[in-house]
């Protein structure tokens, strides 16, 4: 059974850039939940995806979106690049909505 | 809004000894789950054990074991025969359930573990 995936590993940025980042889903989770984890912190809730529609939004501004594939893959957005954005984005996957999430390795993005 | 308190930013152990790692949580709601994850240097979140709010008995796995006060909104975490391989980032978590819509998780701001050989 493969577990969750993320790419790429790390990443760095000019602010005012755009970036995406992808995550694949553990075999047969339909779920796809993203945090963002600034150096020292708990990881912040960003959106959750559920076949394929966005079903709930933490306290980040829309330049913050995403996409759920067929596949139940998934790609985070993010336009406008901020130094405050640099931080550690991770993917988490469930088999249903309410299950325990599974966590990827995790995309280290630094914006200069 | 629900909060998660870890009140230790940093906690050490002698291999093989007992560790136990505080978390308080507040929320209106009856129905929840709780857990405790680690995060090594590796960065990889893991999953070390989940506590659902219906269940009295406290969770269990090996060598980890929870108390859960749920009039107390406290959830500890208790790591038994500390091993090296142990030394981490807990971080105690809430999610609200079932729900429609939102299903997040809401982390605390993480206890650093140490274990000294």
């Amino acid at each position: 059974e493969t577990g969750v995936t993320q790419s790429p590993t790390h990443l760095i940025k000019t602010r005012g850039q755009q970036v995406t980042l992808r995550c694949s889903s553990q075999s047969g989770h339909n779920t796809v939940s993203w945090y963002q984890q600034a150096l020292g912190q708990g990881p912040q809730f960003i959106f959750q995806y559920y076949r394929e529609e966005e079903n709930g939004r933490g306290n980040f501004p829309p330049r913050f979106s995403g996409l759920q594939f067929p596949n139940y893959s998934s790609e985070l957005n993010v336009n406008a690049l901020e130094l405050d954005d640099s931080a550690l984005y991770l993917c988490a996957s469930s088999l249903h909505r309410t299950d325990e999430q599974y966590f990827g390795p995790g995309t280290r993005l630094t914006v200069t | 809004a629900q909060t998660v308190t870890q009140s230790q930013p940093e906690m050490s152990v002698q291999e093989a000894e007992t560790v136990t790692l505080s978390c308080t949580y507040d929320t209106s709601e009856n129905n929840y789950y709780l857990f405790w994850y680690k995060q090594p240097p590796s960065r990889q979140m893991i999953l070390v054990i989940r506590q659902e709010a219906y269940k009295q008995q406290n969770a269990t796995e090996n060598r980890f074991s929870v108390n859960f006060q749920k009039a107390a909104k406290s959830f500890s975490l208790k790591i038994s025969d500390s091993q090296l391989g142990d030394t981490a980032m807990y971080f105690c978590a809430f999610m609200e359930g079932p729900m429609e819509y939102g299903n997040k998780l809401v982390f605390g701001a993480g206890t650093i573990l140490r274990v000294k050989s």
